[in-house]
């Protein structure tokens, strides 16, 4: 299995912060990478995929990039409603695989 | 709009089976895509567990591939999970999910939480 490696678990960032979420895959996964954000008893929501292609309706603030092995996930500037748990997940081989997540709060 | 919601049992006894069905409306689960099943544990880790494809191909996550099975009712526009000889450890929130290239899980369902406790 392609293991992803996600960091920093938590982070605290005040409003209009720039805040940066990395993924590290165990293999090359050839930019078939997407991002998630979970906020507090709702499903996730797809952010980013195929590595920095934005979903439809997701605020510009939100961009990934990447490709090989390393991923990050940037947020410029921070909002009160960006808080919530976020994901990556490798998409380049079965069994599909996600980070351990990265808990995002405001300070 | 794409909908999918999860419905089933909450409480599940060790050793007994897990059975959840996720209802889709909004696109017919025969057009195109492939419909999944995630977990997410106590502790946030998120597990694939696997899907049933268009045309009912399936494919498991070998962690589960023992235990599980997924299959659908496509005149209810419906696919289940089923997992086998539950222990502790398959306490989770399960969701269902729709993928397909580039986009992976898309739409998804709010989730049904299950406890496997005697």
């Amino acid at each position: 299995d392609i293991q992803m490696t996600q960091s920093p678990p938590s982070l605290s960032a005040s409003l209009g912060e720039t805040v940066s979420i990395e993924c590290r895959a165990s293999e090359d996964i050839y930019s078939n990478l997407a991002w998630y954000q979970q906020k507090s008893g709702k499903s996730p929501q797809l952010l980013i995929y195929y590595a920095s292609s934005l979903q439809d309706g997701v605020p510009s603030r939100f961009s990934g990039s990447g490709s090989g092995t390393q991923y990050s996930l940037k947020i410029s500037g921070m909002q009160p409603e960006d808080e919530g748990v976020y994901y990556c997940l490798q998409g380049s081989k079965y069994p599909l695989t996600f980070g351990s997540g990265t808990k995002l709060e405001i300070k | 709009e794409v909908q999918l919601q999860e419905s089933g049992p909450g409480l599940v006894k060790p050793s007994q089976s897990l059975s959840l069905t996720c209802s889709v409306t909004g696109y017919s689960i025969t057009s195109s895509y492939r419909w999944n099943w995630i977990r997410k544990f106590p502790g946030n880790k998120l597990e694939w567990m696997g899907y049933i494809n268009s045309a009912g191909s399936t494919n498991y996550n070998p962690s589960l591939k023992s235990r599980i099975s997924i299959t659908r009712d496509t005149s209810k526009n419906q696919f289940f999970l089923q997992v086998n000889s539950v222990t502790t450890e398959d306490t989770a929130t399960y969701y269902c999910a729709r993928s397909g290239r580039p986009k992976p899980f898309d739409y998804w369902g709010q989730g049904v939480m299950v406890t496997v406790s005697s």
